[in-house]
């Protein structure tokens, strides 16, 4: 049982490239989302999707996009990167409803990017 | 005020102590509670939930007071593999019920 894989683990851009941080899970739970870790803030929500073809938005979406074609992927899109995403990306998911109060979630191992 | 506010640490402790953690939360409308382990430059790790109740897990354990809006974590007999940082997680209401709000953490060292 893989649980959530995130790829890559690390990653350098450059300051205006795009590219896309892939999220999967293997558990079958309807919400995922992602995470932003930065020293001394915290994790902050970015997206999160409640099931295949719904998403929303969380706490610092702007320069984010998301989409859920399946219920196991989640991939987050950095639409033009700026030294300010350089930051820790964790995916994460979790049952919905009942369950997530009881189990919270489970993180992927996270993405390291470096925007310069 | 930050919804989820926590003890700034860090903590360093010999073996064998007892550390608490506390944390406070703003939304009175929080309706579930985790306490989290993070070790350095890994992911964040559920330890255990928290209940009206209370809860203890071996050498852990966990109190909730609503009417304070306080939750607190106890380890005793500290263990150098004790050595992380510790989040509160609030689980507040959205539309669909599921909005996670992560304090910032608290870090322990426990030395030998």
């Amino acid at each position: 049982n893989a649980g959530v894989t995130q790829t890559p683990k690390f990653q350098v851009l450059k300051t205006g490239q795009s590219m896309t941080l892939q999220c999967a899970q293997d558990m079958n739970h309807e919400y995922m989302s992602w995470y932003r870790q930065d020293p001394g803030m915290g994790l902050r929500l970015i997206h999160y999707s409640v099931g295949a073809g719904i998403t929303d938005q969380g706490e610092v979406p702007n320069g984010y996009n998301v989409s859920r074609s399946t219920t196991e992927d989640f991939p987050l899109r950095l639409l033009s990167a700026a030294p300010s995403q350089t930051s820790v990306y964790f995916c994460a998911s979790s049952y919905s409803g009942q369950g997530a109060s009881y189990y919270g979630y489970t993180f992927g191992s996270g993405t390291r990017l470096t925007v310069v | 005020r930050k919804e989820v506010e926590q003890d700034p640490g860090p903590f360093n402790v010999p073996e064998g102590a007892t550390v608490a953690f506390n944390c406070t939360y703003s939304n009175s409308a929080s309706q579930s509670f985790f306490w989290y382990r993070q070790d350095c430059r890994k992911e964040p790790k559920l330890l255990m939930s928290v209940y009206s109740s209370g809860n203890e897990d071996g050498r852990f354990t966990a109190q909730l007071n609503r009417a304070s809006q306080y939750i607190s974590l106890l380890i005793r007999d500290s263990k150098l593999s004790d050595s992380a940082t510790y989040l509160c997680v609030v689980k507040g209401r959205d539309n669909y019920g599921q909005n996670f709000v992560f304090g910032p953490g608290t870090r322990l060292s426990v030395l030998p």
